[in-house]
């Protein structure tokens, strides 16, 4: 079985302040997708890499897929309350990538 | 547009009680699935189904059943419910392709919360 380590589990960090949530495997994934879950509700799709090396920008938030796509990163620059939720990387693997495996999530706090 | 919907939304079984857990989506999508999330244990596939009439395991299959009649619709049956089955269960589904300029996007319910006591 493919394991995705995410880190940190939790993080609380004071509004305007930059952090990076890492997701980190021994195995290579043919794409990784990150996913914000609010309380109450589903994940939702932010992005997904698939090159090696791959940089996607979205608005205040920046993803990078390791060169040999086995990790990924998401920093996110002066952090707003409204970035709160919960954090997920899913990696397709190699062999059956229909079957995202989940990482176990970074729960972010941005107080104000 | 609905999108994939789920209910119950809450539900309390008691030990050795059956239930469904029913799944629609209007998306036309070929691929659902069904993750259960437990706390601090990220998402894990329960099932899951490329089309209508085929279904496959995931990584935590037992103690689940399945079934694909339609594009739309794919329950989630409980037989014998357990303690170890409460959680929050998401029903997903995708248009799975990672070409022609498609993410791979799961589209999610809103969760069924199930306990059983």
């Amino acid at each position: 079985t493919q394991l995705l380590e995410q880190s940190p589990q939790f993080l609380s960090i004071q509004e305007g302040e930059n952090l990076t949530v890492y997701c980190n495997s021994s195995s290579v994934f043919s794409s990784l997708q990150w996913y914000r879950q609010e309380p109450g509700e589903g994940p939702v799709l932010l992005v997904t890499v698939v090159t090696g090396g791959e940089v996607k920008k979205l608005k205040r938030l920046t993803f990078q897929f390791g060169d040999a796509r086995k990790d990924s990163s998401l920093h996110i620059t002066a952090a707003q309350p409204g970035d709160t939720g919960l954090y997920l990387c899913a990696g397709a693997p190699i062999q059956g990538a229909q079957k995202l495996v989940f990482g176990q999530g970074t729960r972010l706090t941005i107080n104000p | 547009n609905a999108g994939v919907t789920q209910t119950p939304k809450f539900r309390i079984l008691k030990i050795g009680q059956s239930m469904t857990l029913q799944c629609t989506q209007d998306m036309n999508h070929n691929y659902m699935y069904w993750y259960r999330q437990d706390p601090g244990m990220g998402l894990k596939l329960i099932y899951y189904s490329v089309g209508a009439g085929i279904t496959d395991k995931g990584e935590v299959p037992n103690g689940y059943n399945v079934s694909r009649s339609t594009t739309e619709d794919f329950p989630l049956r409980l037989e014998l419910a357990a303690p170890s089955q409460t959680s929050v269960y998401f029903c997903a589904s995708s248009l799975f392709s990672l070409t022609g300029g498609n993410t791979g996007e799961l589209f999610f319910g809103e969760g069924s919360r199930l306990t059983v006591l």
